[in-house]
């Protein structure tokens, strides 16, 4: 009964590669995100789809492409992978895109690119 | 520019002393306040909010916050540490529809 959950947990690739991180969430909530952890633990909002819309959209390579086929559902497709690349992504969820409301966070995704 | 702040990257106690981690914030609006714990490997819980109402706000695991809006701060508190409580601490502040997270304060406590 994960609220919200990823796969996958961990994603070793090499440069160059194509790759998918999805995320779903079974609070029913409207909003979804992702952010970026660095090595130096720093997060930092990349996305945001609210009802299927992209709301927030930050200074990210046009390589990151989100996709929301449902409200339930936000996926994140990275092209052509760079070292730099590499980082936790987290997924979260909250209720609307309300200023107070929590957002709840999946497990993390710790993507490696060799 | 909007900002967080979260004062020492690493905070030390001894089991059953005290614990406070601090923050502080930019905003020339009231601010939205959030306390957000990760343990080792996993996602970040909520452990506090402030939107609006009492300054002082409890959360899980015997930790609470004080918003001071003249001091711009949310220091997080807890009266007695415990071995459980070792981890990465995050504040944030909503700014918009934005979630600003401060670098992280990580707790260890010592026995």
């Amino acid at each position: 009964d994960t609220a919200v959950s990823q796969t996958p947990k961990y994603l070793v690739t090499q440069m160059g590669n194509d790759k998918s991180i999805k995320c779903e969430q079974n609070l029913g909530h409207d909003t979804m995100y992702w952010y970026k952890q660095d090595s130096k633990k720093f997060l930092k909002i990349m996305f945001s789809y609210n009802n299927k819309e992209l709301i927030i959209n930050e200074t990210v390579p046009n390589r990151f492409s989100p996709k929301s086929p449902d409200k339930a559902h936000l996926n994140l497709h990275i092209n052509s992978l760079e070292l730099g690349d590499s980082a936790v992504y987290f997924c979260a969820s909250s209720q609307d895109a309300g200023v107070t409301d929590t957002q709840y966070f999946g497990p993390g995704t710790r993507l490696t690119v060799l | 520019a909007q900002s967080v702040t979260q004062l020492g990257s690493h905070v030390s106690v001894s089991e059953g002393a005290l614990v406070l981690l601090r923050c502080n914030y930019s905003s020339s609006v009231p601010p939205y306040l959030f306390w957000y714990v990760q343990y080792p490997n996993q996602g970040l819980q909520l452990l506090l909010k402030y939107t609006t109402g009492a300054t002082l706000v409890k959360g899980i695991n015997g930790f609470e916050a004080e918003f001071k809006k003249s001091e711009t701060s949310f220091h997080l508190t807890k009266p007695s540490a415990h071995m459980s409580d070792a981890a990465e601490y995050f504040c944030a502040v909503k700014y918009g529809n934005k979630l600003v997270f401060g670098a992280g304060t990580i707790l260890r406590v010592k026995s």
